[in-house]
């Protein structure tokens, strides 16, 4: 049990278009779930937290305008790159937390590699 | 601020035993997970521990000491598949993961 998919596995987009990430708890229900992304070789960076129904809450120096979240449901949340540029070229990852299960643990979806030309 | 130190790389020999160290300073403590990452892939859960001492799951072992705010992950019977990265991270009073760089373990034959 404890599985988290992401749709698309990879992307690659022209500068300047929008990409939706999907994140999804297929056996659970995540009252949490959290975007991360990391670049070559450096380690996991939080971007923010969703809680279902409700805003997301965002790091410091990450762009709440650029990076969308929705947690529309509980085994739901996207986040979509509005206006990408090739900085944003990355590996997105989103983890989920359950309510039914070990509150502590996270279980991370497979990531979305995401490259902008 | 809240801090987790771990070594940036570390080399062994297949067959061998290996440590990894992970130090933390964090705002509170809820427990400390180690994840494995291979190059491009998402991380994949080995361990967590919240009490003192040794926790064993087959060839991987974790231990901590929460007045020390120290772990470490010990790799037993290295094989080629285990070289990846080791991450280390702590969930602080707000159930937040606080992640450490990650650690490059490299196996050589």
């Amino acid at each position: 049990g404890a599985v988290v998919s992401q749709h698309p596995s990879w992307v690659i987009c022209k500068s300047g278009t929008s990409v939706k990430i999907e994140c999804r708890s297929l056996d659970f229900q995540a009252t949490t779930m959290f975007w991360y992304r990391q670049f070559p070789k450096q380690s996991l960076m939080l971007m923010a937290t969703s809680n279902e129904g409700s805003k997301a809450t965002y790091e410091q120096g990450v762009e709440k305008d650029k990076f969308l979240i929705n947690h529309a449901s509980l085994t739901l949340s996207t986040l979509t790159v509005t206006s990408a540029h090739p900085e944003d070229s990355s590996f997105y990852i989103c983890s989920a937390r359950s309510s039914g299960r070990d509150y502590n643990e996270q279980f991370f979806g497979p990531g979305t590699r995401l490259t902008v030309l | 601020g809240q801090n987790i130190d771990q070594p940036t790389e570390m080399t062994a020999t297949e067959g061998a035993i290996v440590q990894i160290n992970c130090t933390y300073q964090t705002s509170g403590f809820n427990g400390l997970f180690w994840y494995q990452q291979h190059a491009g892939e998402a991380p994949t859960f080995l361990s967590y521990n919240v009490l003192d001492g040794l926790e064993e799951k087959g060839r991987f072992s974790s231990f901590l000491s929460r007045s020390k705010g120290y772990s470490y992950l010990l790799l037993k019977e290295l094989q080629m598949k285990d070289s990846a990265s080791y991450l280390c991270a702590v969930l602080d009073s707000n159930y937040q993961l606080i992640w450490g760089a990650g650690t490059k373990l490299i196996i050589k034959p």
